[in-house]
């Protein structure tokens, strides 16, 4: 079945720093793929998407590429700020001729930006 | 606010007592989902639905949960009985179309706590 695999936090950096964080995927079909942001006490926010491979998606100076031949689509930003601080989570999405576009959801990663 | 809409925020119950959660969606989607976030962990996809059709319950646990969507009015997700592994936080999500490529908007999420 289909799954997403996400790096364990927390990642805790310094502001201005470079982040990345992992994500895999594995999909029978060919899923669109997701980065939310979820702050305390708040619902997710969606950050960025891409649709099919090779597609970047962007967002508030984070980026990340759907890598079909490594099945993977890593978050990235140059220089992190405080603001950032919050929880990543990488998903899917995938009608895998079914009739259900439901979120594949990995298991979040904290990100925590120190000033 | 033209977003998705939940509430309560917040709703305490004790063991045996039945919780309504209430998810408006966005103007214009007529899709929504239903998540479970369990402490510590990420989203977990519960039940699909369109005006007054259940579409895909397979992540709903067979017994004491229910969902409607009805013609007029928000989707409710409905617990009955209550218990303590019941306490998390329930998200909803609206989209405007079936499609894969289309992201889903979140509300703000239920925390529910059994007492």
């Amino acid at each position: 079945g289909n799954s997403v695999t996400q790096m364990e936090g927390p990642v805790t950096l310094s502001e201005e720093a470079f982040l990345t964080i992992n994500c895999t995927y594995t999909a029978t079909g060919y899923p669109s793929l997701f980065w939310y942001v979820q702050y305390p006490g708040e619902g997710l926010q969606l950050l960025l998407k891409a649709t099919k491979a090779d597609d970047k998606g962007s967002n508030k100076g984070f980026e990340a590429t759907y890598r079909k031949e490594t099945t993977s689509f890593h978050l990235e930003k140059g220089s992190v700020q405080v603001s950032d601080s919050a929880v990543y989570f990488c998903a899917l999405s995938d009608l895998d001729g079914g009739a259900t576009n439901k979120l594949i959801f990995g298991t979040g990663t904290l990100l925590a930006v120190q000033p | 606010n033209a977003g998705v809409m939940q509430n309560p925020r917040h709703l305490v119950r004790r063991r045996g007592q039945e919780a309504r959660l209430r998810c408006s969606p966005m103007k214009g989607h007529s899709h929504v989902y239903w998540y479970r976030q369990l402490p510590e962990e990420g989203l977990k996809f519960m039940v699909y639905l369109q005006k007054e059709n259940i579409i895909d319950e397979s992540g709903m646990p067979k017994e004491r949960f229910s969902a409607e969507f009805p013609k007029e009015g928000p989707s409710i997700l409905r617990i009955q009985q209550v218990v303590r592994g019941d306490s998390a936080a329930y998200f909803c999500a609206s989209s405007g179309s079936i499609y894969s490529d289309q992201p889903q908007h979140f509300g703000d999420g239920t925390r529910l706590s059994i007492l």
